[in-house]
């Protein structure tokens, strides 16, 4: 069964400090890959996603992820984290390929960013 | 609207008691995802819908949970004889073919 796994649960940093947040995935097939942010009373937004092409995807607010095929990774990046970036940060995995439609979901990452 | 709108926001219901939610995906959207979040967690799938057709249920928790989506438009959630291990968020989210799926804000779900 398809699987998401995002390594960090509970990630506090400093405005400025650089970000990366973990997640793989366990499927053989292809994929398309999605992270979301859920802002504080907000409901889940996309932030980027993968279908195909240049593996290094660029989001919205300055975020990137880049998706590397062989270790099953869509990890997460930004430069330079504000206040704002503080919310929940969910990675996703929708396996077309395999004949399902659904979205799985990790457990999510909450970060805080310190002023 | 615009976006994917979920009513009632919150929910109350006594255990026992039987509880409908109820999804607006984006007009013209295809799929329809229900999903459950519990606190702390990712969201969990429970039913997909192309238009009408109930296409995958795997994730309906017991025979308790239905959902359906008569017209291919409008979908409810209906989760019967409440228990408290069902208080939890439920979204809905909505998807137009091969793009990212669009969520509603959810129903909180708080089984007393």
């Amino acid at each position: 069964a398809q699987s998401v796994s995002q390594h960090n649960h509970h990630v506090i940093l400093s405005e400025a400090a650089s970000l990366e947040l973990g997640c793989n995935y366990s499927y053989g097939g292809t994929v398309n890959l999605f992270w979301y942010v859920q802002y504080p009373g907000q409901h889940l937004q996309l932030l980027l996603k993968y279908f195909s092409g240049d593996p290094l995807v660029k989001g919205i607010k300055g975020f990137e992820a880049e998706f590397i095929k062989s270790k099953f990774s869509f990890n997460l990046r930004k430069p330079s984290v504000q206040w704002s970036d503080t919310a929940e940060y969910f990675c996703a995995v929708n396996a077309y390929g395999s004949g399902t439609y659904k979205y799985i979901f990790g457990t999510g990452t909450r970060l805080k960013v310190l002023a | 609207g615009a976006g994917v709108s979920q009513s009632p926001r919150y929910k109350v219901a006594k255990r026992g008691q039987d509880v409908a939610l109820r999804c607006d995906p984006i007009s013209g959207h295809v799929s329809l995802f229900w999903y459950q979040q519990a606190l702390g967690q990712g969201p969990e799938f429970l039913t997909y819908f192309q238009n009408e057709a109930q296409l995958d249920k795997s994730g309906l928790p017991s025979d308790r949970f239905f959902a359906e989506r008569p017209e291919g438009s409008v979908s409810t959630l209906k989760i019967q004889r409440t228990q408290q291990e069902d208080s939890a968020v439920y979204l809905c989210a909505s998807s137009g073919g091969l793009s990212e799926a669009f969520f509603g804000q959810g129903t909180r779900l708080t089984v007393v």
